[in-house]
Protein backbone atom coordinates (compact mmCIF):
# COMPACT_ATOMS: atom_id res chain seq x y z
CA UNK A 1 0.00 0.00 0.00
CA UNK A 2 0.81 3.34 -0.64
CA UNK A 3 1.39 6.35 2.23
CA UNK A 4 2.67 9.59 2.68
CA UNK A 5 3.52 11.51 6.24
CA UNK A 6 3.50 15.10 6.55
CA UNK A 7 4.81 15.13 9.81
CA UNK A 8 4.58 19.04 9.67
CA UNK A 9 0.14 19.86 10.63
CA UNK A 10 0.79 23.77 10.51
CA UNK A 11 3.87 26.44 10.58
CA UNK A 12 4.51 29.66 10.81
CA UNK A 13 7.31 31.30 9.74
CA UNK A 14 8.00 35.22 9.85
CA UNK A 15 8.38 36.65 6.03
CA UNK A 16 11.83 36.80 4.50
CA UNK A 17 12.74 33.47 6.42
CA UNK A 18 13.29 29.99 5.13
CA UNK A 19 11.02 27.10 5.76
CA UNK A 20 11.18 23.43 4.59
CA UNK A 21 7.97 20.96 4.53
CA UNK A 22 9.06 17.51 4.81
CA UNK A 23 7.09 14.13 3.31
CA UNK A 24 7.96 10.71 3.82
CA UNK A 25 6.56 8.35 1.42
CA UNK A 26 6.21 4.30 1.74
CA UNK A 27 5.46 2.70 -1.25
CA UNK A 28 6.66 -1.38 -2.29
CA UNK A 29 6.51 0.27 -6.32
CA UNK A 30 9.93 0.61 -7.55
CA UNK A 31 8.96 3.14 -9.76
CA UNK A 32 6.68 5.74 -8.60
CA UNK A 33 5.71 9.47 -8.85
CA UNK A 34 6.01 12.14 -6.59
CA UNK A 35 4.24 15.54 -6.49
CA UNK A 36 3.91 18.77 -4.02
CA UNK A 37 0.50 20.73 -4.57
CA UNK A 38 -0.31 24.12 -3.24
CA UNK A 39 -3.80 24.80 -2.10
CA UNK A 40 -4.63 28.12 -1.51
CA UNK A 41 -7.89 29.44 0.38
CA UNK A 42 -9.54 29.04 -3.00
CA UNK A 43 -9.54 25.42 -2.70
CA UNK A 44 -8.09 25.05 -5.99
CA UNK A 45 -4.77 22.59 -6.30
CA UNK A 46 -1.83 24.09 -7.83
CA UNK A 47 0.93 21.99 -9.39
CA UNK A 48 4.17 22.63 -8.13
CA UNK A 49 6.33 19.88 -9.13
CA UNK A 50 6.27 16.05 -10.43
CA UNK A 51 9.62 14.09 -9.82
CA UNK A 52 10.01 10.26 -10.59
CA UNK A 53 11.33 8.13 -8.90
CA UNK A 54 14.48 7.66 -10.58
CA UNK A 55 15.36 11.03 -11.39
CA UNK A 56 17.01 12.41 -7.75
CA UNK A 57 18.48 15.18 -8.92
CA UNK A 58 17.22 17.85 -6.76
CA UNK A 59 15.54 20.78 -8.81
CA UNK A 60 15.22 24.19 -7.78
CA UNK A 61 12.32 26.46 -8.96
CA UNK A 62 12.62 29.94 -7.95
CA UNK A 63 12.34 30.46 -4.68
CA UNK A 64 11.40 26.71 -4.41
CA UNK A 65 13.20 23.77 -4.48
CA UNK A 66 13.11 20.25 -3.76
CA UNK A 67 15.05 17.45 -2.13
CA UNK A 68 14.61 14.30 -2.90
CA UNK A 69 16.10 11.66 -0.94
CA UNK A 70 15.25 7.88 -2.48
CA UNK A 71 17.19 6.20 0.30
CA UNK A 72 15.04 7.85 3.27
CA UNK A 73 11.46 8.22 1.23
CA UNK A 74 11.64 11.86 1.86
CA UNK A 75 10.39 14.30 -0.57
CA UNK A 76 11.21 17.48 1.30
CA UNK A 77 10.15 21.17 0.11
CA UNK A 78 11.99 24.47 0.79
CA UNK A 79 10.48 27.72 0.43
CA UNK A 80 13.13 30.66 0.59
CA UNK A 81 12.98 34.00 1.70
CA UNK A 82 9.27 32.93 2.34
CA UNK A 83 6.12 35.75 1.38
CA UNK A 84 3.07 36.07 2.90
CA UNK A 85 1.64 34.78 -0.67
CA UNK A 86 3.29 31.20 0.28
CA UNK A 87 0.76 30.82 3.07
CA UNK A 88 -1.08 28.29 1.78
CA UNK A 89 -1.59 24.52 2.43
CA UNK A 90 1.24 22.42 0.72
CA UNK A 91 0.22 18.56 0.04
CA UNK A 92 2.60 16.22 -0.64
CA UNK A 93 1.25 13.11 -3.18
CA UNK A 94 2.38 9.51 -4.44
CA UNK A 95 1.47 7.88 -7.52
CA UNK A 96 2.47 4.69 -9.25
CA UNK A 97 4.47 5.07 -12.04
CA UNK A 98 2.13 3.62 -15.01
CA UNK A 99 -0.69 3.56 -15.97
CA UNK A 100 -4.42 5.65 -14.63
CA UNK A 101 -3.88 5.41 -10.97
CA UNK A 102 -4.87 8.09 -8.53
CA UNK A 103 -2.89 9.81 -6.37
CA UNK A 104 -2.50 9.44 -2.86
CA UNK A 105 -2.04 12.61 -0.47
CA UNK A 106 -0.29 13.40 2.61
CA UNK A 107 -2.74 15.55 5.14
CA UNK A 108 -0.91 18.86 4.43
CA UNK A 109 0.90 20.82 6.03
CA UNK A 110 -0.10 24.76 6.40
CA UNK A 111 2.09 26.97 5.77
CA UNK A 112 1.33 30.65 7.69
CA UNK A 113 3.76 33.56 6.40
CA UNK A 114 3.00 36.41 8.91
CA UNK A 115 4.44 39.66 7.63
CA UNK B 1 -1.17 21.99 -21.32
CA UNK B 2 -4.49 19.74 -20.35
CA UNK B 3 -7.14 21.31 -18.22
CA UNK B 4 -10.18 19.39 -16.56
CA UNK B 5 -13.13 21.36 -15.63
CA UNK B 6 -15.05 21.28 -12.59
CA UNK B 7 -18.48 22.45 -12.54
CA UNK B 8 -20.32 24.22 -10.20
CA UNK B 9 -17.41 25.99 -8.30
CA UNK B 10 -19.87 25.87 -5.53
CA UNK B 11 -23.23 24.58 -5.20
CA UNK B 12 -25.87 25.08 -1.36
CA UNK B 13 -28.63 22.81 -1.65
CA UNK B 14 -31.66 21.66 0.80
CA UNK B 15 -30.91 18.43 2.76
CA UNK B 16 -32.91 15.35 0.98
CA UNK B 17 -32.10 16.81 -2.58
CA UNK B 18 -29.29 15.76 -5.47
CA UNK B 19 -26.61 17.82 -6.13
CA UNK B 20 -24.93 17.08 -9.96
CA UNK B 21 -20.64 17.76 -10.48
CA UNK B 22 -19.23 17.63 -13.77
CA UNK B 23 -15.87 16.77 -14.49
CA UNK B 24 -14.74 17.52 -17.71
CA UNK B 25 -11.31 16.93 -19.75
CA UNK B 26 -11.04 20.16 -22.08
CA UNK B 27 -8.17 18.75 -24.73
CA UNK B 28 -7.51 15.55 -23.84
CA UNK B 29 -9.52 11.93 -23.24
CA UNK B 30 -9.66 10.53 -20.33
CA UNK B 31 -10.69 6.88 -19.89
CA UNK B 32 -10.52 7.54 -16.26
CA UNK B 33 -11.28 9.88 -13.78
CA UNK B 34 -11.12 10.07 -10.29
CA UNK B 35 -13.19 11.87 -7.64
CA UNK B 36 -11.73 12.85 -4.38
CA UNK B 37 -13.75 14.81 -0.99
CA UNK B 38 -12.14 17.13 1.36
CA UNK B 39 -13.68 18.10 4.49
CA UNK B 40 -12.32 20.95 6.22
CA UNK B 41 -8.73 20.82 7.17
CA UNK B 42 -7.90 17.68 6.09
CA UNK B 43 -7.01 15.69 3.27
CA UNK B 44 -8.05 14.66 -0.34
CA UNK B 45 -9.62 11.19 0.44
CA UNK B 46 -10.22 9.00 -2.84
CA UNK B 47 -13.85 8.39 -3.36
CA UNK B 48 -14.28 6.34 -5.87
CA UNK B 49 -12.46 5.46 -9.80
CA UNK B 50 -15.08 6.46 -12.57
CA UNK B 51 -13.75 4.27 -15.91
CA UNK B 52 -15.57 5.42 -19.21
CA UNK B 53 -18.15 2.98 -20.29
CA UNK B 54 -18.35 1.08 -16.97
CA UNK B 55 -18.94 1.21 -13.48
CA UNK B 56 -16.93 3.14 -11.23
CA UNK B 57 -14.90 1.33 -8.42
CA UNK B 58 -15.82 3.00 -5.10
CA UNK B 59 -13.01 3.39 -2.07
CA UNK B 60 -14.12 0.74 1.19
CA UNK B 61 -16.73 2.77 3.04
CA UNK B 62 -18.24 5.34 0.29
CA UNK B 63 -22.05 4.29 -0.79
CA UNK B 64 -22.22 3.88 -3.64
CA UNK B 65 -25.91 4.48 -4.10
CA UNK B 66 -25.10 7.82 -2.67
CA UNK B 67 -22.50 8.79 -4.96
CA UNK B 68 -23.83 8.11 -8.06
CA UNK B 69 -20.54 8.45 -11.22
CA UNK B 70 -21.48 8.21 -14.74
CA UNK B 71 -18.54 8.34 -17.06
CA UNK B 72 -20.71 8.74 -19.97
CA UNK B 73 -17.64 9.96 -22.78
CA UNK B 74 -14.38 10.06 -22.91
CA UNK B 75 -14.50 13.63 -21.88
CA UNK B 76 -16.63 13.75 -19.06
CA UNK B 77 -17.39 12.53 -15.54
CA UNK B 78 -20.33 13.12 -13.27
CA UNK B 79 -20.74 12.65 -9.67
CA UNK B 80 -24.69 12.86 -8.23
CA UNK B 81 -25.03 13.59 -4.60
CA UNK B 82 -27.83 12.08 -3.91
CA UNK B 83 -30.51 13.02 -1.07
CA UNK B 84 -28.02 14.84 0.17
CA UNK B 85 -27.34 15.68 3.93
CA UNK B 86 -25.42 18.49 6.07
CA UNK B 87 -22.52 15.23 6.45
CA UNK B 88 -22.12 15.66 2.81
CA UNK B 89 -21.31 18.97 2.99
CA UNK B 90 -17.34 18.81 1.60
CA UNK B 91 -15.44 20.39 -0.96
CA UNK B 92 -15.46 17.40 -4.47
CA UNK B 93 -12.55 17.56 -6.61
CA UNK B 94 -11.70 15.35 -9.50
CA UNK B 95 -9.11 14.71 -11.17
CA UNK B 96 -7.60 12.89 -14.70
CA UNK B 97 -4.35 11.57 -15.91
CA UNK B 98 -3.08 12.23 -19.26
CA UNK B 99 -2.26 9.54 -21.75
CA UNK B 100 1.08 8.42 -20.56
CA UNK B 101 -0.24 8.54 -17.02
CA UNK B 102 2.84 11.27 -16.37
CA UNK B 103 0.72 14.21 -15.28
CA UNK B 104 -2.01 14.53 -12.83
CA UNK B 105 -4.61 16.99 -13.78
CA UNK B 106 -7.47 18.44 -11.35
CA UNK B 107 -10.60 20.49 -11.63
CA UNK B 108 -11.22 23.21 -9.90
CA UNK B 109 -13.19 21.69 -7.06
CA UNK B 110 -17.10 21.79 -5.97
CA UNK B 111 -17.70 23.01 -2.54
CA UNK B 112 -21.07 21.64 -1.57
CA UNK B 113 -23.11 22.76 1.48
CA UNK B 114 -25.95 20.95 2.22
CA UNK B 115 -28.56 23.06 4.21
Amino acid sequence: AQKVTQAQTEISVVEKEDVTLDCVYETRDTTYYLFWYKQPPSGELVFLIRRNSFDEQNEISGRYSWNFQKSTSSFNFTITASQVVDSAVYFCALSAFSGNTPLVFGKGTRLSVIA
Amino acid sequence: GAVVSQHPSWVICKSGTSVKIECRSLDFQATTMFWYRQFPKQSLMLMATSNEGSKATYEQGVEKDKFLINHASLTLSTLTVTSAHPEDSSFYICSARDGTGTEAFFGQGTRLTVV
